[in-house]
């Protein structure tokens, strides 16, 4: 198994929908879960980190489920701007090294 | 202001060349990372300094060398590389330098290095 696992996608979606992503983790030690847009050619920018609690930034909400070892985003109201490869980011404990996600490709479609 | 900057944007390089990638940062930030990125890939871990120091290098090759001057910058020294090398590298900070765990992470543009 994968140590991070998203749905490459292409996600498409019409304007204004509501779209959601899961990513799995497989080390129940992994202790912080970010995730990053990353526009074609462009570097990966931090979207939100995920806490425990979840979180939620506008029209995004991610969630944390230890339990089942995976983490959420839910993007409302989706814009053509949306449109990007988003990653799933983990630390699987201890040192600074974060494994990436290979991302899932979302089209906003008009 | 969660700004890293790079340079070159762009570089193209012999495989006899010796050149130098640049990353720079004024946020404060204690750890620095150097990834490479192939198309349709995500990015991959090369080296993190922490606190000025090398504290990870990932089995990179000895072609890329990397350098921390001081905790505002970092350069990536690139000797005899090989066409296969051609990719997007990515310069990284965060806030803790600490080996605990992992903050969040803010990459510069990119240099986009092409070897001939």
């Amino acid at each position: 198994r994968k140590e991070v696992e998203q749905d490459p996608g292409p996600f498409n979606v019409p304007e204004g929908a509501t779209v959601a992503f899961n990513c799995t983790y497989s080390n129940s030690a992994s202790q912080s879960f970010f995730w990053y847009r990353q526009d074609c050619r462009k570097e990966p920018k931090l979207l939100m980190s995920v806490y425990s609690s979840g979180n939620e930034d506008g029209r995004f909400t991610a969630q944390l489920n230890r339990a089942s070892q995976y983490i959420s985003l839910l993007i409302r109201d989706s814009k053509l701007s949306d449109s990007a490869t988003y990653l799933c980011v983990v630390n699987p404990g201890g040192y600074q090294k974060v494994t990436f996600g290979t991302g899932t490709k979302l089209q906003v479609i008009p | 202001d969660t700004e890293v900057t790079q340079t070159p944007k762009h570089l193209v390089m012999g495989m006899t060349n010796k050149k130098s990638l640049k990353c720079e940062q004024h946020m404060g930030h204690r750890a620095m990372y150097w990834y490479k990125q192939k198309a349709k890939k995500p990015p991959e871990l090369m080296f993190v300094y922490s606190y000025e120091k090398l504290s990870i290098n990932e089995s990179v090759p000895s072609r890329f060398s990397p350098e921390c001057p001081n905790s505002s910058l970092l350069n990536l020294h690139l000797h005899a590389l090989q066409p296969e090398d051609s990719a997007l590298y990515l310069c990284a900070s965060s806030q803790k330098g600490s080996r605990q765990g992992a903050d969040e992470q803010y990459f510069g543009p990119g240099t986009r290095l092409t070897v001939t």
